[in-house]
């Protein structure tokens, strides 16, 4: 079955960066689109980034263009987030979602980010 | 960016109850709406997908309408395990921007 396993969150300071990973199993990869999409504590979601297919294709939310880096790589069925230059704004917990039919149609458990001095 | 807009921000209701939750895009997006349901401490959960499409496995107490510019949806007959916050969502363009929530409460 489809499995999206998130990693790599944690307590960091602002300014600083993370790597958030995404291991995607039981479906192949090449054929989606991913996204990510993040929930502040208490608050409701947030479209982060969406990576295309084959990786030619990026767009981000406006809140975090310039900071954040999608990437896949699918020949190791992973999607990553490289979130630069942290704010606290940015604490959340981050998930990895697969599109499909227009729709973020299966999720991961999620990995926390808090940002704090 | 296109706002989206969900009323009631929370509703009370009991078990066997039929709601309704509407959603307002702030310009057309055809029926490029989703809904989705999330559990505290859970994932979200994709319900209905193209307005009116039932995902894969939701029971079918579960239903959405509407094109344009609203939307809704429509649970027949509460159940315990509905008791959660509901989200709409538009895919018609990036960012792909969701409603606030609504909150369902058991009354």
């Amino acid at each position: 079955q489809v499995q999206l396993v998130e990693s790599g969150g944690g307590v960091v300071q602002p300014g600083r960066s993370l790597r958030l990973s995404c291991a995607a199993s039981g479906f192949t990869l090449r054929s989606y689109e991913m996204h990510w999409v993040r929930q502040a504590p208490g608050k409701g979601l947030e479209w982060v980034a969406v990576t295309s297919h084959d990786a030619r294709n990026e767009n981000y939310a406006d809140s975090v263009k310039g900071r954040f880096v999608i990437s896949r790589d699918n020949s190791k069925n992973m999607v990553y987030l490289q979130v630069n230059s942290l704010k606290e704004d940015d604490s959340a917990v981050y998930y990895c979602t697969r599109e499909g039919d227009w729709s973020f149609t299966h999720w991961g458990q999620g990995t926390p980010v808090t940002v704090s001095s | 960016d296109i706002q989206m807009t969900q009323s009631p921000s929370s509703l009370s209701a009991s078990v066997g109850d039929r709601v309704t939750i509407t959603c307002r895009a702030s310009q057309t997006i055809s029926t490029y709406l989703n809904w989705y349901h999330q559990t505290p401490g859970k994932a979200p959960k994709l319900l209905i997908y193209d307005a009116s499409r039932l995902q894969s496995g939701v029971p079918s107490r579960f239903s959405g309408s509407g094109s344009g510019t609203e939307f809704t949806l429509t649970i027949s007959s509460l159940q315990p395990e509905d008791f959660a916050t509901y989200y709409c969502q538009q895919s018609f363009t990036t960012p792909y921007t969701f409603g606030q929530g609504t909150k369902l409460e058991i009354k």
